[in-house]
């Protein structure tokens, strides 16, 4: 469809351990975002990137980093998983002035 | 205050009824405005643009009033498969202008 795929797609992992999420793109757009969904809170961006080594931050950043060095590529890492990280990670790209276009999403869990 | 916010519902219908869902947002420079579906387990997906003059996609009607801050979907015949949720959205001009999410509104329609 529109050339963006997250993976993986659901992961498990332990309290304290690092996790990187990958978003990738095929159509060369300059911006993208990642957010998380979680119930009552509906999506909120984490951080979002306007150019290759070019991010900041957005209203959850606290506990995440990223990482953009290739157009295609935009990382999100947790450095040190907790639970309330738990939740569902989509990462997006901004096709102009529609809005934007989502991947699939990734399911995390922290146990 | 939220920066967007809907009536989270759900909104239970039969089948053929029309459904409206109302939107606010809090931030008077907003420039673009979206409404955006999302299926269970699924990624958004954009439904349409919203504009001043008020747009229409078939069975679906959006609205927008600048003054009151006010953004409104209608949904005319319903069918089943419009079952899903509807997020409000609205595009912030900080934050590399990304796209600020309401919680949703969920609606079910019944046979």
């Amino acid at each position: 469809d529109a050339g963006i795929t997250q993976s993986p797609r659901h992961k498990v992992t332990e309290t304290g351990t690092p996790v990187t999420l990958r978003c990738h793109q095929t159509e060369n757009h300059r911006y993208m975002y990642w957010y998380r969904q979680d119930p009552g809170h509906g999506l909120r961006l984490i951080h979002y990137s306007y150019g290759v080594k070019d991010t900041d931050k957005g209203e959850v950043s606290d506990g995440y980093s990223v990482s953009r060095s290739k157009t295609e590529d935009f990382l999100l890492t947790l450095e040190s998983a907790t639970s309330s990280q738990t939740s569902v990670y989509f990462c997006a790209i901004s096709k102009g002035g529609d809005g934007y276009t989502f991947g699939s999403g990734t399911r995390l869990t922290v146990v | 205050r939220k920066e967007v916010e809907q009536d989270p519902g759900p909104f239970n219908v039969p089948e053929g009824a029309t459904v409206a869902f109302n939107c606010t947002y809090s931030n008077s420079a907003s420039q673009s405005f979206f409404w955006y579906r999302q299926d269970c387990r699924k990624e958004p997906k954009l439904l349409m643009s919203v504009y001043s003059s008020g747009n229409e996609d078939g069975r679906f009607t959006a609205q927008l009033n600048r003054a009151s801050q006010y953004i409104s979907l209608l949904i005319r015949d319903s069918k089943l498969s419009d079952s899903a949720t509807y997020l409000c959205v609205v595009r912030s001009e900080q934050a590399g202008t990304a796209l600020i999410f309401g919680k949703g509104t969920t609606l079910s329609v019944s046979s």
